[in-house]
């Protein structure tokens, strides 16, 4: 069973266009991050999240925590090929100190 | 700084061999995790380790262990490898404190098994 589910799995755009990806789970987490892996790369981080209903923006992405604290969305404005990668969410929980894993958007920018 | 250090980068083994894969974590961070990727899939967790003691284990076979050093580096072992072994192995090390759980990657070994 698959704790954080991420969608959609795969997202193919052409540059310019705007795109969301979710991040959602029945579970509280006390925090939730979104990473960003190119191929044969490591994740990197891209931010940490950490109130209910809290927004935070990256140049073009935006990412926001659900009130409750069990969702979370990335949003990119125009987007454009170097934004191509595997999109990662990662959740923590107060009842331990280990990362809970999404899937994974695999997303393509078109030029 | 540097960044979390993987060795070796690329490795092919045969099948029945063992491997030892090595981590390095930032300077300052005391928790180690491993995952095991596979193409096009996200990170699946094997091990973590904080302070030389291993804190959570994934849904691995035996065949899977490691460790951590005192200086909080850590080593991945498996052994009789099989060929769905191949995948891209990722450590992650972290400052281990209730907000601070950012894992911070290394590149990754990308391990054939032929």
């Amino acid at each position: 069973t698959q704790l954080l589910e991420q969608s959609p799995q795969f997202l193919s755009i052409q540059e310019g266009e705007n795109l969301t990806v979710y991040c959602n789970s029945s579970s509280v987490f006390s925090s939730l991050q979104w990473y960003r892996q190119e191929p044969g790369e490591g994740p990197v981080l891209l931010v940490t999240v950490v109130t209910g209903g809290e927004v935070k923006k990256l140049k073009r992405l935006t990412f926001q925590f659900g009130d409750a604290r069990k969702d979370s969305s990335l949003h990119i404005t125009a987007a454009q090929p170097g934004d191509t990668g595997l999109y990662l969410c990662a959740g923590a929980r107060d009842s331990n100190y280990q990362l809970i894993w999404g899937a994974g958007t695999k997303l393509i920018i078109k030029p | 700084d540097a960044g979390v250090t993987q060795s070796p980068t690329h490795l092919i083994k045969t099948r029945g061999q063992q491997v030892t894969l090595r981590c390095s974590p930032i300077s300052g961070h005391k928790s180690v995790s491993w995952y095991q990727q596979v193409l096009g899939q996200g990170p699946q967790f094997i091990f973590q380790y904080y302070e030389k003691e291993e804190r959570g284990r994934g849904n691995f076979p035996d065949r899977f262990s490691a460790r951590q050093f005192p200086n909080y580096s850590s080593e991945l072992n498996v052994n009789a490898l099989l060929l769905g072994d191949s995948a891209l192995y990722l450590c992650a090390s972290s400052r281990d404190s209730a907000l601070s759980l950012e894992a911070f990657f290394g590149q990754g070994t990308r391990l054939t098994v032929v």
